[in-house]
């Protein structure tokens, strides 16, 4: 079936802009999770919806950075006033629960955007 | 905070060797993840261990966890090149952070015909 889907791929913009990135999970999972990957570092959570809502939001590193999931599928992040050191690979990963009960519940990773701030 | 440390970081073998790559981590987490990453690509997941003891094997990798002794190893045998990627362990602490990922720093591991 299909896998979690991230669009765009790469994104190029310059400082102070707005950007946003878009995650498509796995159909039918409840949980979704938004993290940074620097060059040479593993990924760092950013934020974690469970539906409709973000359940965890403490990785997020300043206001500038949001996040939404309006109807418990599709999620945006979005970065305001981006600055140079904003430029990673931002991975959204997708499970069915997110529930500790649920047995392994493996987080499935998507693509990444490459976000490139000039 | 939870630490979750690799070692090796990079490690250079050659084809038909044995190897292991160990995971240690700060919390009494019992759900921990082995996830590979090729260049320029996503992670893709490898096992999942559930609790102390556990042992999972696939093909020629073979992971376990001792949640006593907070570790998790992934051991590769008989090496091809194809088992070329950077591979991360991540934990869940469930006590505290709940389903989040901490990862470790990678392991790149390179085989040499």
């Amino acid at each position: 079936g299909a896998g979690v889907s991230q669009t765009p791929s790469n994104k190029v913009t310059e400082k102070g802009k707005y950007v946003e990135l878009r995650c498509d999970p796995i159909s039918g999972h409840t949980a979704l999770y938004w993290y940074r990957q620097s060059l040479g570092q593993g990924p760092e959570f950013l934020i974690y919806f469970q539906g409709t809502g973000a359940a965890d939001d403490s990785g997020l590193p300043n206001d500038r950075f949001f996040a939404v999931r309006p109807e418990g599928s599709v999620s945006t992040l979005k970065i305001q006033r981006t600055e140079r050191g904003d430029s990673a690979v931002y991975l959204c990963a997708s499970s069915l629960t997110g529930f500790r009960l649920a047995g392994e519940d493996t987080q499935y990773f998507g693509p990444g955007t490459r976000l490139t701030v000039l | 905070e939870l630490k979750v440390e690799q070692n090796p970081l990079f490690l250079s073998m050659q084809e038909g060797k044995n190897y292991t790559i160990y995971c240690n981590y700060s919390t009494t987490s019992d759900r921990l993840y082995w996830y590979r990453q090729d260049p320029g690509k996503s992670l893709e997941s490898l096992f999942v261990l559930l609790s102390n003891g556990a042992v999972k094997q696939e093909g020629r990798l073979m992971a376990s966890l001792d949640t006593k002794a907070r570790l998790s190893t992934l051991h590769i045998t008989a090496a091809v090149h194809d088992l070329s990627a950077t591979y991360f362990c991540a934990v869940a602490d469930w006590e505290t952070s709940g389903s989040r990922l901490t990862f470790g720093e990678g392991t790149q591991l390179t085989v040499n015909p």
